[in-house]
């Protein structure tokens, strides 16, 4: 089974500054998907990115980039610009491409608490 | 307004009572999901509609009883529940394939007393 890990439960970063989140999982699949979420204090979640294991390109979106390191297992999530709205939980989350029951589900880590300093 | 939306968005409910909570999708998506979200855990995958039909149950107690009578809405109907089952339940949906995001909708937060 796979597994998502987040091992920093809360970070926090000045505005204006970059931090990087981190995240790890285990899987014996060649292919499958990566997913940022975010959850702001609405309790909405929100895809931030996504990064797909047969790429080797970085995702990125505007200020938020990854480190997708395949052979290491590695997935973390870097905000450039830090800015007050982007304070949150932020969780990562794979989803697997494989046949079978699981395909298409998302696992999440246990997140990670951002805050952003003004 | 995301697309997904669930109601109640607080529930107060005693151990003996039955409840239910609602999911709808604005999104014309075939999948929707059902998570359980408790403080310091990942969130937990409960149940999985395909087009109307349960495709996955992780070994959720009966006590949850889930129901998808069309592809746009969702319940999960809850009876005799325990404290420990307080938590935020987050409904999702979803397009088929893989590379699809899913959305969320704002949860439930829900107080078992």
């Amino acid at each position: 089974a796979q597994t998502v890990t987040q091992s920093q439960p809360e970070m926090s970063v000045q505005e204006a500054e970059t931090v990087t989140l981190s995240c790890t999982y285990d899987t014996s699949e060649s292919d499958y998907y990566l997913f940022w979420y975010k959850q702001p204090p609405s309790r909405q979640m929100i895809l931030v990115i996504r990064q797909e294991a047969y790429k080797q390109q970085n995702a990125t979106e505007n200020r938020f980039s990854v480190n997708f390191q395949k052979a290491a297992k590695s997935f973390s999530l870097k905000i450039s610009d830090s800015q007050l709205g982007d304070a949150a939980m932020y969780f990562c989350a794979y989803r697997s491409v494989e046949e079978g029951g699981s395909q298409g589900n998302l696992i999440f880590g246990k997140g990670t608490k951002l805050s952003v300093k003004p | 307004e995301t697309g997904v939306t669930q109601t109640p968005r607080h529930l107060v409910m005693g151990m003996t009572n039955k409840k239910s909570l609602k999911c709808e999708q604005h999104l014309g998506h075939n999948a929707m999901y059902w998570y359980k979200q408790s403080a310091k855990k990942p969130l937990e995958l409960m149940f999985v509609y395909n087009f109307k039909e349960q495709t996955e149950n992780n070994s959720v107690p009966s006590r949850f009883s889930p129901e998808c009578p069309n592809s746009s809405h969702l319940f999960l109907h809850l009876h005799t529940l325990q404290p420990e089952d307080s938590a935020l339940y987050l409904c999702a949906s979803s397009q088929d394939g893989v590379n699809t995001e899913a959305f969320f909708g704002q949860g439930t937060r829900l107080t078992v007393v």
